[in-house]
């Protein structure tokens, strides 16, 4: 199994709203990454979780909050966001090889925040 | 300066049509480079890794060069389905983390 799911797809919220993105994967991965798109730029780093801690938080405004639960499940929980959140939120995961980490994505949740 | 630049394009190229993308990096401490591909309105997929050696995958060629930072990817004879944003990605071992080129557009057209 080599694939990253997310859920939900779609993700539509008040400023004043509690949600959460959840994503996993099945390949064993021990890093996990949360990153944020917005269009036509490429992805951002968020966090990254290194072996269910988290080892990366690229500044991230605490109305964002990861939690990695265990291996191969990542949540990311969101309370009163902002519209300019509104993003494509994509999770990733990784395993060290010779030749560095190749990250898997997973399809990602468009978020729009009211 | 960002620290992986890609070709801003959009490169607009017809069928059969060879195109090259080029990106440098400034970080001498990246250790590892990817391409990855990324469809409108989809996640990033990996288009292939890329080696100091040079690496072919059936029309597509990688290639690094380490004293100038620099990395290339060829597509040969382009086919309708290469349309996509390619993305130039460096790997920081001792960071523990990505970093992302803006990306360049290729749409290849009839």
């Amino acid at each position: 199994d080599t694939e990253v799911t997310q859920t939900p797809k779609h993700l539509v919220m008040g400023m004043t709203n509690k949600k959460s993105l959840k994503c996993e994967q099945h390949m064993g991965h021990r890093a996990m990454y949360w990153y944020k798109q917005k269009a036509k730029k490429p992805p951002e780093l968020m966090f990254v979780y290194s072996y269910e801690k988290l080892s990366i938080n690229e500044s991230v405004p605490s109305r964002f909050s990861p939690e990695c639960p265990n291996s191969s499940l990542l949540n990311l929980h969101l309370h009163a966001l902002q519209p300019e959140d509104s993003a494509l939120y994509l999770c990733a995961s990784s395993q060290e090889s010779t030749s560095g980490r190749i990250q898997f994505f997973g399809p990602g949740t468009r978020l729009t925040v009211l | 300066r960002k620290e992986v630049e890609q070709d801003p394009g959009p490169f607009n190229v017809p069928e059969g049509a060879t195109v090259a993308f080029n990106c440098t990096y400034s970080n001498s401490a990246s250790q590892s480079f990817f391409w990855y591909r990324q469809d409108c309105r989809k996640e990033p997929k990996l288009l292939m890794s890329v080696y100091s050696s040079g690496n072919e995958d059936g029309r597509f060629t990688a290639q690094l060069n380490r004293a100038s930072q620099y990395i290339s990817l060829l597509i040969r004879d382009s086919k309708l389905s290469d349309s996509a944003t390619y993305l130039c990605v460096s790997y920081n071992t001792n960071a523990g983390k990505s970093t992302f080129g803006d990306g360049t557009t290729l749409t290849v057209k009839p």
